[in-house]
């Protein structure tokens, strides 16, 4: 089955720097790549998706990228802010209902 | 606004009594997962409804078991819980496409 690895588990930014997190899959079907985003107490949510037809999409200060050939995809955060402090998740699927997950990774903003 | 709602918040048990966690959504979205979560690791699926067809992963418990008994509700059914048991645990839905809306969760703690 498809397993999703993520890095770093934490991660410390200074306020106003970029934030990059990876993930690698390694289901060559998978072929949907979404990232959730969790504050604390409450469920995931979803940021910004991407599948495996296209390398890169943005939504404002958020990018994601994917290389198939290598397996693996990253989030990019830009100009970050105290409100980015959150837990991210990677995921990957090759079927439309059933996503797996990475472990996560905690992301600081640094005042 | 249309959401997925997961009750109790907070639900505490005994080893081994029986406990009964609940989702309802009012997307009419025709998939539903639970996920468990324990902390800081990433949501592990244990089993998701495409409408009324039930996929158990196959490394979920037998302690656990699952009812979808209309298209707005889902039950997740711990028969026996053990201490391992504690975590969060959260409801999905989705409409396929792979993106997947979650509740707040319900936070599982066994005395």
């Amino acid at each position: 089955g498809e397993n999703v690895e993520q890095h770093p588990s934490t991660l410390s930014v200074q306020e106003g720097d970029s934030a990059v997190i990876k993930c690698t899959y390694s289901d060559s079907a998978s072929n949907y790549f979404p990232w959730y985003k969790q504050e604390l107490g409450k469920g995931p949510q979803l940021i910004i998706d991407i599948r495996s037809n296209v390398g890169e999409k943005k939504d404002q200060r958020i990018a994601v990228t994917l290389n198939k050939t290598a397996k693996h995809f990253s989030l990019h955060i830009t100009e970050t802010q105290p409100e980015d402090s959150a837990v991210y998740f990677c995921a990957a699927s090759h079927r439309d209902d059933k996503i797996i997950f990475g472990k996560g990774t905690r992301l600081h903003i640094l005042p | 606004d249309a959401m997925v709602i997961q009750n109790p918040r907070y639900q505490v048990t005994q080893f081994g009594k029986p406990v009964t966690l609940s989702c309802s959504q009012t997307l009419n979205h025709n998939v539903m997962y639970w996920y468990q979560q324990k902390s800081s690791q990433a949501p592990k699926l244990l089993f998701h409804y495409y409408d009324k067809d039930f996929n158990n992963e196959a490394d979920t418990p037998d302690n656990f078991q699952s009812r979808r008994p209309n298209t707005s509700f889902c039950f997740l059914d711990i028969r026996s819980p053990g201490l391992g048991d504690a975590a969060m645990y959260l409801c999905a839905t989705s409409r396929g496409g792979g993106k997947l809306f979650f509740g707040s969760g319900t936070q599982l703690s066994v005395l």
